[in-house]
């Protein structure tokens, strides 16, 4: 059963707006970790922030924030102020707590293709 | 700080041949994964390796192994190899501490004929 989901194919914004590009997920395990990377056309897997499942407040790094609704199971990234680098395949990850798993597998979604338009 | 490096960048092989990959990890990181990226998806979970010995596996046959050596290098061996074999092979690596964040190299494009 796919555990990362991304139901948003492809999506467009224009330069300077905010975009929001959906992520859930699924898990039994009350401890894990949420990560989101970014993938230029050039192939690298880039990371942007991370959300710990017990952290309170949600991750921000520069113009990257995470919207964590735990309840939900959702973990949206929120560009803002989008640039035209931003123009990328982003992937939502997960990582399970070392109670399923000893080692670090992370699991990723099939990702959101993000253009921006100048 | 030198990040995770991968070589070659891009590969042709023939159906049946073997290809080996290698990465070299980002200083200070003990943990090597890899990962298998097939065209317009999200990339898939192949092996990890922790101290020179493989810790966890996905859904990938005998076919694919690895190593890892004392300097945290990697290399991912593919035998027999198949036209869907074809795909961004990446190489991460990470602190074996808590939940930290992959940091990937820019991938070998592997392509089958």
């Amino acid at each position: 059963a796919q555990k990362i989901t991304q139901t948003q194919p492809g999506m467009f914004v224009q330069e300077k707006e905010a975009v929001t590009l959906d992520c859930t997920y699924d898990t039994s395990d009350q401890s894990y970790g949420l990560f989101w990377y970014k993938q230029p056309s050039s192939g690298e897997m880039i990371f942007l922030i991370y959300q710990g499942s017990y952290d309170e407040q949600n991750a921000t790094e520069g113009r990257y924030s995470l919207n964590f609704q735990k309840a939900r199971k959702s973990a949206n990234l929120v560009i803002s102020a989008s640039q035209l680098g931003d123009s990328a395949m982003y992937f939502c990850a997960m990582r399970e707590g070392y109670a399923k798993t000893s080692y670090d597998k992370v699991i990723f979604g099939p990702g959101t293709s993000l253009s921006v338009i100048p | 700080e030198t990040g995770v490096t991968q070589s070659p960048t891009h590969l042709i092989k023939t159906r049946g041949q073997q290809v080996t990959l290698r990465c070299s990890s980002q200083s200070g990181h003990n943990t090597v994964s890899w990962y298998q990226q097939a065209l317009g998806q999200g990339p898939q979970f192949i092996f990890q390796y922790y101290r020179e010995e493989e810790n966890g596996r996905g859904n990938f046959p005998p076919r694919f192994s690895g190593l890892q050596f004392p300097n945290y290098s990697s290399e991912l061996n593919v035998n027999a190899l198949e036209l869907d074999d074809s795909a961004l092979y990446l190489c991460a690596s990470s602190l074996a501490q808590g939940y930290s964040p992959l940091h990937f190299g820019n991938g070998t494009r592997l392509t089958v004929t």
